[in-house]
């Protein structure tokens, strides 16, 4: 399979628990991004990764979240002490420059 | 306001029925993208374009860069059809081209 991964595909955690999430992109794509996604809302952008430099965060991204891609390829997203309004589809996805992003599967969280 | 502006925000059709989703945007973009995202959390790109008009089987994409308009066309429309449409736009502005997304349009077709 060449598409992008993601890992878990659902996560139900405590609230103040740390959880963790995985994207393994597209090999030989460059960029890699992450989105956030409510219900009955369109995603919206966390963070982006150029190889393995972090490039833009989103005002979205709280102390609490912290995102790694250490050899330019998988990345992951941590988020620490979560609450319930983490609840949310994370998803990653994964292009080469100026080329259509392709997004994975996502990962739901729900904080309880 | 949003940057992205979908229309309708439901739609429930009949199978065969010739369907559209328009996507309104109020920024300067280097491109658009037309997603589809089924029950489970998933999307598929369907479309990315920059100009004119693009088909894919029973998809057809176009769009108006002067009018800051795009609409995404279903022919011969299936119950395999129901799902939410998601337009996104690349902004000009920045390197990174990321997405801005809008809310998604969800569209059900009866058989």
């Amino acid at each position: 399979d060449t598409g992008v991964s993601q890992d878990p595909r659902h996560k139900i955690t405590k609230r103040g628990q740390n959880v963790t999430f995985r994207c393994d992109p597209i090999s030989e794509h460059n960029r890699l991004y992450w989105y956030r996604q409510t219900l009955g809302q369109g995603p919206e952008f966390l963070t982006y990764f150029q190889n393995e430099a972090q490039l833009e965060k989103s005002r979205l991204l709280s102390d609490r979240f912290s995102a790694e891609r250490p050899k330019g390829s998988f990345s992951t997203l941590e988020i620490q002490r979560t609450e319930q309004g983490d609840s949310a589809m994370y998803l990653c996805a994964s292009s080469r420059t100026g080329r259509a992003a392709f997004f994975g599967q996502g990962t739901r969280l729900t904080v309880v | 306001k949003n940057e992205v502006e979908q229309s309708p925000q439901n739609l429930t059709a009949q199978e065969g029925e010739f369907i559209t989703i328009n996507c309104s945007y109020s920024v300067g973009i280097s491109a658009l993208h037309w997603l589809q995202q089924h029950p489970g959390g998933g999307i598929v790109s369907l479309f990315m374009l920059s100009s004119g008009k693009k088909k894919h089987g029973r998809l057809i994409a176009t769009i108006n860069i002067q009018e800051k308009h795009s609409s995404l066309h279903i022919t011969a429309s299936h119950p395999r059809d129901s799902a939410v449409y998601i337009c996104a736009v690349r902004k000009t502005q920045g390197g990174s081209e990321k997405l801005v997304f809008g809310k998604g349009m969800k569209l059900t077709v009866n058989p």
